[in-house]
C-alpha cells in the first residue's frame, strides 16, 4: 500500500522559505512514476504547484516557477518542495501526491492522481 | 494557465442524477484525454473518482461516470445518496507535463 506523509512547520513568517518533505512508504520513488504537491488555501479549491522525477527533472506550475524548488533524495525515499519570498497567499493545506508516469514507448502519462498524503496546513503569519 | 471552470453548486435530491461540468480550452481539456474527477470530504484528501475522462479506479462504484465534448467534461453521479455530498473538482493536463485544476463544484444532497 502505497502512503505519502507531509512534514514541515506548520507556521512560516512572511518574506521567508517554506520548506516541506513528503516520505513515501511501500513504493520505491525510484521508479517511473512523478511525484508532486498540490495545495489549497482553506476554503478554495486546488492548485498544481510541481512535479519531479527519481532523476531529479522538475516542472513548475508557471505562476509559481520563480519561487519553487523541488528536489528527491532516493536514499531516503522521499522528495521536497521550498517556496521562497511567502506571503499570506501562500497560507494552504499542502498535499504531496504520485502524479503520473514514464513509458518508455509513449513517453509520460498523466493519468490519475491515485495516492495523496493527508494534507499539511502552512500557515503564513508573523 | 488558468483554472478550468467548474459550477459553484449543484444540487440534487436522493436517487436522482446531478451533471458536473468542467470548461477548459483547446489546449487542456479539449486537447487531451487525460480529465480526471476528484472527490473531496470536508478535512479529508481528494480522492480520485474518474481519470482519462471516463475510467474508474478500482471500488468506485459505477454510480460515477465521466465524458468529454470538445473542451468541455462532465461528471455524471446517478442515485445520488447522502454520502455523495462533497466538493467535486476535475483536472486536466495541461502538456509539458503541466496539470491544471478546476475551481471545485460543491454537491448538495437535498
Amino acid at each position: 500500500q502505497v502512503q505519502l506523509q507531509e512534514s514541515g512547520p506548520g507556521l512560516v513568517k512572511p518574506s521567508e522559505t517554506l520548506s516541506l518533505t513528503c516520505a513515501v512508504s511501500g513504493y520505491s520513488i525510484s521508479s517511473a512514476y512523478y511525484w508532486g504537491w498540490i495545495r489549497q488555501p482553506p476554503g478554495k479549491g486546488l492548485e498544481w504547484i510541481g512535479n519531479i522525477y527519481h532523476s531529479g527533472s522538475t516542472y513548475y506550475n508557471p505562476s509559481l516557477k520563480s519561487r519553487v524548488t523541488m528536489s528527491v533524495d532516493t536514499s531516503k525515499n522521499q522528495f521536497s518542495l521550498k517556496l521562497s519570498s511567502v506571503t499570506a497567499a501562500d497560507t494552504a493545506v499542502y498535499y504531496c501526491a504520485r502524479l503520473g508516469y514514464y513509458d518508455v514507448l509513449t513517453g509520460y502519462y498523466p493519468g490519475g492522481i491515485d495516492y495523496w498524503g493527508q494534507g499539511t496546513l502552512v500557515t503564513v503569519s508573523s | 494557465q488558468s483554472a478550468l471552470t467548474q459550477p459553484r453548486s449543484v444540487s440534487g435530491s436522493p436517487g436522482q442524477s446531478v451533471t458536473i461540468s468542467c470548461t477548459g480550452t483547446s489546449s487542456d481539456v479539449g486537447g487531451y484525454n487525460y480529465v480526471s474527477w476528484f472527490q473531496q470530504h470536508p478535512g479529508k484528501a481528494p480522492k480520485l473518482i474518474i481519470y482519462d475522462v471516463s475510467k474508474r479506479p478500482s471500488g468506485v462504484p459505477d454510480r460515477f461516470s465521466g465524458s468529454k465534448s470538445g473542451n468541455t467534461a462532465s461528471l455524471t453521479i446517478s442515485g445520488l445518496q447522502a454520502e455523495d455530498e462533497a466538493d467535486y473538482y476535475c483536472c486536466s493536463y495541461g502538456g509539458s507535463y503541466t496539470l491544471v485544476f478546476g475551481g471545485g463544484t460543491k454537491l448538495t444532497v437535498l
